[in-house]
């Protein structure tokens, strides 16, 4: 597509529910990326994907979240029992390569309501 | 430790005025840096790139970078208030960083009419 689409734009959940949030990136973008951004904060990375390479997922805070990438393209990024504190906009972004000096792309973003 | 120092602000800066938005890094073998400006309740939107010292020029926009000092920084010339909006300083830290790009946290600049 001709950016990265993210789904849904908002979601409501209560605690200790599980959510899935879907990203779809740029066609050819090799890297794809989660990051968090709870209000007023900066970006915290989350995982990276790079191709058919193992994903780095020194960022994910807990056990209770996790990504796939399936087919290089579409990344879903699962929180299992929700709470409060996972409540944050969540901004997937995709480049061309990890390193590539192009930097990112940006989603517009899931924003995550626990309650 | 990679990081990416930048001032949270607010930096208030007249319209028309020369808005300076400054960062600093702390890996010497960092190759690019870039500029993201983020409007509030909006996600992160790339507005410069630079790869060698020296200044880069893109209309009212021109990004600065000095190796030597691990010193990037950002002049907006002419600000407008739509120019209102957090920037954030990202580096790509090669040589071992996991996520590519490390961010600072952004300024927040304020352009009042």
């Amino acid at each position: 597509g001709a950016g990265v689409s993210q789904s849904p734009s908002n979601k409501v959940t209560e605690k200790g529910k599980d959510v899935e949030l879907r990203c779809d990136p740029i066609s050819g973008h090799t890297a794809l990326y989660w990051y968090r951004q709870s209000l007023g904060q900066g970006l915290e990375f989350l995982i990276y994907f790079q191709g058919n390479s193992a994903p780095d997922k020194s960022g994910l805070p807990s056990d209770r979240f996790s990504a796939e990438r399936t087919g290089g393209s579409v990344s879903t990024l699962t929180i299992q029992r929700t709470q409060q504190e996972d409540s944050a906009v969540y901004l997937c972004a995709s480049s061309l390569a990890r390193r590539d000096g192009y930097g990112y792309t940006f989603g517009s973003g899931t924003r995550l309501t626990v309650v | 430790q990679k990081e990416v120092e930048q001032n949270s602000g607010p930096l208030s800066v007249p319209e028309g005025a020369i808005a300076s938005l400054n960062c600093t890094y702390s890996d010497r073998v960092s190759q690019s840096f870039f500029w993201y400006r983020q409007y509030s309740g909006k996600s992160p939107e790339l507005i410069m790139s630079i790869y060698s010292n020296g200044d880069k020029e893109d209309g009212r926009f021109t990004a600065q970078l000095n190796k030597a000092s691990q010193y990037v920084s950002l002049l907006i010339r002419d600000s407008q208030p739509s120019d209102s909006a957090t920037y954030l300083c990202a580096v790509n830290m090669w040589g071992g960083g996991a996520d590519g790009l490390t961010f600072g946290k952004g300024t927040h600049l304020i352009i009042q009419p």
